[in-house]
């Protein structure tokens, strides 16, 4: 069965300094995979999307991200945070079943400090 | 604007009450799902239907209910019987074209209350 893991619950930063966010999956097949932001009482907005092809994926508002197979990882980066990224970002993987049904992680919370 | 509209954005429930939270999409999506929030948790899956008049359980099912009456409506019912349903609750689609699927596009939510 497909599942991810986001490996911290809460990320603090400077406004300015990279940003990385966690994420492990665990597939018996090349998956699908995304990262989804929420902003607070908000719904869920697309960062960017891997459906194998290009390894390295650029998303929205700078953010990107790179799989690797090897190692069952889809880290989330953007090289300069802004005071706007603080938000909830989710990993998700596509589980696979031909019904688009995708499994959440637990989340990471992203705190930006001037 | 195309989008997916879910209202209420705040809804209070009295223990015992059935309740429907609306969600209307205007995308032409094929698919639609209902997800589940709580604090501190990913989204998980109550139900989901690929076509209309057509939706199958998702991971925690119980205690709710839907229908696909029309392309650009899937309602949810939470009855009585889910035993904790304060929540916040996620409506979203996706195109389908054959058997491949597409990023699913999010609403901005209901926060159920019961009181």
């Amino acid at each position: 069965a497909q599942s991810v893991t986001q490996l911290d619950s809460h990320v603090s930063v400077s406004e300015g300094t990279p940003v990385l966010l966690r994420c492990n999956y665990s597939s018996s097949y090349s998956p699908s995979l995304f990262w989804y932001v929420q902003h607070p009482n908000k719904g869920l907005q697309l960062l960017l999307k891997y459906t194998s092809a290009a390894t390295l994926v650029k998303g929205i508002n700078g953010f990107e991200a790179e799989f690797k197979k090897s190692e069952t990882s889809f880290h989330l980066t953007k090289p300069s945070a802004h005071m706007s990224d603080a938000a909830e970002y989710f990993c998700v993987v596509d589980d696979g079943g031909g019904y688009n049904k995708l499994i959440f992680g637990a989340g990471t919370r992203l705190a930006v400090h001037p | 604007d195309g989008g997916i509209t879910q209202s209420p954005k705040y809804l209070f429930r009295k223990e015992g009450q059935n309740v429907t939270l609306s969600c209307e999409q205007n995308l032409n999506h094929d698919a639609m799902y209902w997800y589940r929030q709580d604090p501190g948790q990913g989204l998980r899956l109550i139900y989901y239907s690929q076509i209309v008049n057509d939706f199958q359980k998702g991971d925690i099912a119980e205690g709710y209910s839907v229908s696909r009456e029309k392309k650009e409506s899937f309602p949810l019912t939470v009855t009585s019987a889910q035993k904790n349903p304060t929540a916040f609750y996620l409506c979203a689609s996706s195109i389908a074209v054959g058997l491949l699927f597409y990023e699913q596009f999010f609403g901005p939510g209901t926060r159920l209350t019961v009181l």
